[in-house]
């Protein structure tokens, strides 16, 4: 079964507007962290934004914030005033606590394209 | 300054040729980790090491190898027997992770591998 689950393969924004990406994870872990990431053209991977299952607000990075809905499993990332440069894959990522080492588990991505 | 370095960038291969992908780290880091990503997909964690002299398998070990015997490096093998190797390779580090969630990973630019 898929652990994270990204819905959206693509989305077009307008600039200036804000944009939100869905992901829905799961997991039977009570202690996990939920990481988005971007992936430009270029193919490096940026870290954008963490949220902790215990962490009782949601998380904010500038022009990204995490709307967390934890009874939902969700991990929602808000992008606010769009830029160019915000256009690249935006990929969701859980690691479960529990589990031995600092694994990783990603979503399959959410393409974002912004119209000038 | 400090980061992670992949080399080659683009890197062409025979069928049924062995071959190793470079990652180099400066960060101090403790841990390493190796990615496939296939075209419009997600990361899959192929080896990770928590420590020098010690490596584990991840979710899509079978037909690559990996070596640590420095704290600076994480070479990966592409062994013939991978039936699809053709994808883009991400190697990343991170701090050794304890019970704090919040453990990033740092990726370095990636390598693309053609298998002709």
């Amino acid at each position: 079964a898929q652990k994270i689950t990204q819905t959206q393969p693509g989305m077009f924004v307008q600039e200036k507007e804000a944009v939100t990406l869905d992901c829905t994870y799961d997991t039977s872990d009570q202690s996990y962290g939920l990481f988005w990431y971007k992936q430009p053209s270029s193919g490096e991977m940026i870290f954008l934004i963490y949220q902790g299952s215990y962490d009782e607000q949601n998380a904010t990075e500038g022009r990204y914030s995490l709307n967390f809905q934890k009874a939902r499993k969700s991990a929602n990332l808000v992008i606010s005033a769009s830029q160019l440069g915000d256009s690249a894959m935006y990929f969701c990522a859980m690691r479960e606590l529990q589990a031995a080492g600092n694994k990783l588990t990603f979503g399959g991505g959410t393409r974002v394209l912004v119209k000038p | 300054d400090g980061g992670i370095t992949q080399s080659p960038k683009y890197l062409f291969r025979k069928e049924g040729q062995n071959v190793t992908l470079s990652c180099e780290q400066n960060l101090n880091h403790d841990a390493m980790y190796w990615y496939r990503q296939d075209p419009g997909q997600g990361l899959r964690l192929i080896y990770y090491s928590q420590i020098v002299n010690d490596f584990q398998k991840g979710d899509i070990a079978e037909g690559y190898s990996v070596s640590r015997e420095k704290k600076e490096s994480f070479p990966l093998t592409v062994t013939s027997a991978q039936k699809n190797p053709t994808a883009f390779y991400l190697c990343a580090s991170s701090i050794a992770a304890g019970t704090s969630g919040r453990v990033e990973q740092f990726f370095g630019p990636g390598t693309r591998l053609t298998v002709l």
